[in-house]
């Protein structure tokens, strides 16, 4: 089982609409948690880490359930800019990343 | 930006050919760490380094090598280029405090002919 599962899409969203990628982890022991953006031939850049108690940053709100072990990104008014791969990350202490494939988004004017 | 730079930014060479990516830091982080992305794989580890002169193999080290004999730069060699390296290979750095995220750099896009 791989250690972080991502629903790789793609989700084609009209500009001005919410949506909702999830990710889950395999291992219960993971400590610290991360959605990245990464646009086409670029490198990933931190959107946002995520939180027990769930963080948001303008349009975006991440969310962290440890019981079921999966953490959401949450968009809401989308943006045609919001176009991109989203990538879930687990860190389970150390050096020990672990990446899922992405979810791809287009936002469809 | 992080202060990452990465090079050559693409590199095209011949099977059976060395080749060494520099990764370059401004940040005075002392974990570096290499990365390859492939369609269908996500990203995964080659080797990481938690301080000059150490270093470790990650989840995908065979046919690659490493070193870091200064605390900003980190070198990834393949010492003999095969076309399944064919990738695009990223650097990153952590600052090593619990819950810090990874920053990378903008990325080598390396084909093996």
């Amino acid at each position: 089982r791989k250690e972080v599962e991502q629903d790789p899409g793609p989700f084609n969203v009209p500009e001005g609409a919410t949506v909702a990628f999830n990710c889950t982890y395999s291992n219960s022991a993971s400590q610290s948690f991360f959605w990245y953006r990464q646009d086409c031939r670029k490198e990933p850049k931190l959107l946002m880490s995520v939180y027990s108690s769930g963080n948001e940053d303008g349009r975006f709100t991440a969310q962290l359930n440890r019981a079921s072990q999966y953490i959401s990104l949450l968009i809401r008014d989308s943006k045609l800019s919001d176009s991109a791969t989203y990538l879930c990350v687990v860190n389970r202490g150390g050096n020990q990343f672990y990446f899922g494939t992405g979810t791809s988004l287009t936002v469809i004017p | 930006d992080a202060g990452i730079t990465q090079s050559p930014r693409h590199k095209v060479t011949e099977t059976g050919t060395p080749v060494t990516l520099r990764c370059h830091q401004t940040e005075n982080h002392r974990y570096m760490y290499w990365y390859r992305q492939d369609p269908g794989h996500g990203l995964r580890l080659i080797h990481y380094s938690y301080g000059v002169k150490d270093t470790d193999k990650g989840e995908v080290s065979d046919g690659y090598s490493v070193s870091r004999s200064k605390t900003e730069d980190f070198l990834l060699t393949l010492e003999s280029a095969t076309s399944s390296q064919t990738s695009v290979y990223f650097c990153a750095i952590n600052r090593g405090l619990n819950n810090s995220p990874l920053h990378f750099g903008n990325g080598t896009r390396l084909t093996v002919t």
